[in-house]
């Protein structure tokens, strides 16, 4: 088990650029979650799915944003015509499937994120 | 988030014993958890607590809950330089995680 993978860790783009990420979650984990966390605070809620399924959506994310999770393994977001005020650092987590009385599927664990920088 | 609230920073020595505190305003949160992250790192997870416990060990770490209060606090014990970082309390709703702004810990020798 490697844990949360998330590539790349970097990138920078210039304003208006497309960029995508992606998110290899832990190999049996069918939850996979993204947040975004800006320069002095707590990562934010953007985005659940349950295998192939979007199934939660924060308002944070606009219509340049789209994630999706094709075969319900790895999972990108995408951002269309960047801005600056997309700064930030992208990170993406997975929980575990939740046999009855299980704590699993409550337990999110982290990659190590991906630092957009916006020109 | 502004539904959770943490002190910004806190300063100790090394082997004395760090309390970061937390509050927390959604009641409907169903596990509480802390969180470390080191510079340009993403998330540790370094313990959790079921929001029907009040209180969880797990070696140097010791997690109070107080419901009541809606008042989380975690203690590291015999604090070292390498637990310098920032320390996140979340609390889960639905299937979000909310997270306060962070503690940053400084531990000095």
């Amino acid at each position: 088990d490697t844990g949360v993978s998330q590539n790349p860790r970097h990138k920078i783009t210039k304003r208006g650029q497309n960029v995508t990420f992606r998110c290899d979650p832990i190999s049996e984990h069918n939850r996979l979650y993204w947040y975004r966390q800006t320069l002095g605070q707590g990562p934010e809620f953007l985005t659940y799915f349950q295998n192939e399924a979007q199934l939660e959506k924060s308002r944070l994310l606009s219509d340049r944003f789209s994630a999706e999770r094709p075969k319900g393994s790895f999972s990108t977001l995408e951002i269309q015509r960047t801005e600056q005020g997309d700064s930030a650092m992208y990170l993406c987590a997975s929980s575990g499937w939740g046999r009855q009385g299980s704590d699993t599927k409550n337990i999110q664990y982290f990659g190590a994120g991906t630092r957009l920088s916006v020109l | 988030g502004e539904d959770v609230e943490q002190s910004l920073f806190l300063s100790v020595r090394e082997g004395d014993s760090s309390v970061i505190n937390c509050t927390y305003t959604d009641s409907s949160s169903t596990y509480l958890y802390w969180y470390k992250q080191e510079p340009g790192a993403g998330l540790q997870l370094l313990t959790y607590i079921f929001s029907n416990m009040d209180m969880k060990q797990d070696q140097r770490l010791t997690v109070l809950l107080n419901k009541k209060d809606k008042h989380l606090s975690l203690r590291i014990a015999d604090t070292q330089t390498g637990d310098s970082a920032i320390y996140f309390c979340a609390g889960l709703t639905g299937y979000a995680l909310n997270f306060g702004k962070g503690t940053s810990l400084l531990v000095t020798p």
